[in-house]
Formats: C-alpha cells, sequence, structure tokens
C-alpha cells in the first residue's frame, strides 16, 4: 500500500500569509494526486487535481506543484475564508492526515 | 455532468449488516475506478475502497475482510456490503470517481 504523509498537522497564519502544505507518498505516483478543502459540517471541495491543475471555480491563490512522490500546496495570500482543514489524496486510495489551517 | 447519488445508510447494531448503493449518472460506472469514502464524525478523510475498471478491488486494512465493494454495469450503479459492523464504522460515507463524489449516506453503528 501506498502510504500518504501530510504535514503539518496545524497551521496557524495570519490573512494575507503565503502558506504552503506539502504531502509525499511512500512510493512514486505520478501526478495522481489531488487536494480537498473541508469546512466543518461540509463535504470536501476539490481544489487541486492531477497535483497541479486549478479545478474550475478555484481561486488562483490556491496552487499545486510536484511528481512522483513530493507534493505541495501553496496559497499565496490567505483570505479568511481559506481557513478550513486541507486533505492530500492519491485518486481512489489513501488520504493525507489532513491540516487544520488557524488564524494566528 | 457526474452526478453521484448514495443511499442506504441507517442506523444499525453492532455486528450487524448494512448496504451502501451509489447511483452514477453521466458516466459510465462500469468503465471507471469507483470508491468509498467515510468521515467518522471528528475525524479525517479515511479511505475505504476501489474498483477498478478492470475489476480488481482493494480495501483498507480497517475493512478487509468485513466489507464488499461491487457494481452493477446494467444498472450504472455501485455499491458497498458491510459486514460485521462495529461502532468505529459509524461515518458518512462518500461514493467517489476520481475527484467527483456524492453528497454522502450516514452509517450509525450503535446498540
Amino acid at each position: 500500500d501506498i502510504q500518504m504523509t501530510q504535514s503539518p498537522s496545524t497551521l496557524s497564519a495570519s490573512v494575507g500569509d503565503r502558506v504552503t502544505i506539502t504531502c509525499r507518498a511512500s512510493r512514486n505516483i505520478s501526478s495522481w494526486l489531488a487536494w480537498y478543502q473541508q469546512k466543518p459540517g461540509k463535504a470536501p471541495k476539490v481544489l487541486i487535481y492531477k497535483a497541479s491543475n486549478l479545478q474550475s471555480g478555484v481561486p488562483s491563490r490556491f496552487s499545486g506543484s510536484g511528481s512522483g512522490t513530493e507534493f505541495t500546496l501553496t496559497i499565496s495570500s490567505l483570505q479568511p475564508d481559506d481557513f478550513a482543514t486541507y486533505y492530500c489524496q492519491q485518486y481512489n486510495s489513501y488520504f493525507g492526515q489532513g491540516t487544520k489551517l488557524e488564524i494566528k | 455532468e457526474v452526478q453521484l447519488v448514495e443511499a442506504g445508510g441507517g442506523m444499525v447494531q453492532p455486528g450487524g449488516s448494512l448496504r451502501l448503493s451509489c447511483a452514477g449518472s453521466g458516466f459510465s460506472v462500469g468503465n471507471s475506478y469507483m470508491s468509498w469514502v467515510r468521515q467518522a464524525p471528528g475525524k479525517g478523510l479515511e479511505w475505504v475502497a476501489v474498483i477498478y475498471s478492470g475489476g480488481a478491488t482493494y480495501y483498507s486494512d480497517s475493512v478487509k475482510g468485513r466489507f464488499t465493494i461491487s457494481r452493477d454495469s446494467s444498472k450504472n450503479t455501485l455499491d458497498l456490503q458491510m459486514n460485521s459492523l462495529r461502532t468505529d464504522d459509524t461515518a458518512l460515507y462518500y461514493c467517489a470517481r476520481d475527484i467527483s463524489w456524492g453528497q454522502g449516506t450516514l452509517v450509525t453503528v450503535s446498540s
């Protein structure tokens, strides 16, 4: 099984900050990675698909990069609506543990 | 447009069984990689099982031997047969086709 390791588990940041979340796969998964945002009581929302493709309707401050075993999600300038929990997932397989993005 | 609608959730006693179903539209379930994902209350997302277009199936260790994923291509549906249910199987269950998800169906295992 391919395991996904996401870091950090919690991130405190301020509006306007640039933040990066990392996801590592235990084996090469090419670009088969998605990033999701989840707010309390809501279904997950896909932000990035195939590692670096921005889902339609998602603000351009979100970006994804990486391939193989190392991936990053970057938010270029945090907005109040971005405080949520973020997950990476290998397509049709395991998730990372999640990163809770909190207001500093 | 891809749409997924889950059904079959409910309350069941520990040791019991439940069968979830997911109706797909806008695509062919039989030609897709289809998964079940769950989220227990207050916990993270957990991948449960996948069925590949070729028919191969894989399960997380937490459900292996108790859950069975299957599909009915004629009905364009995906199923999850859940046996020997435990209280820690309580969760919102989603079916997914790659990055497209349904809205979920709630399974509660409690005595």
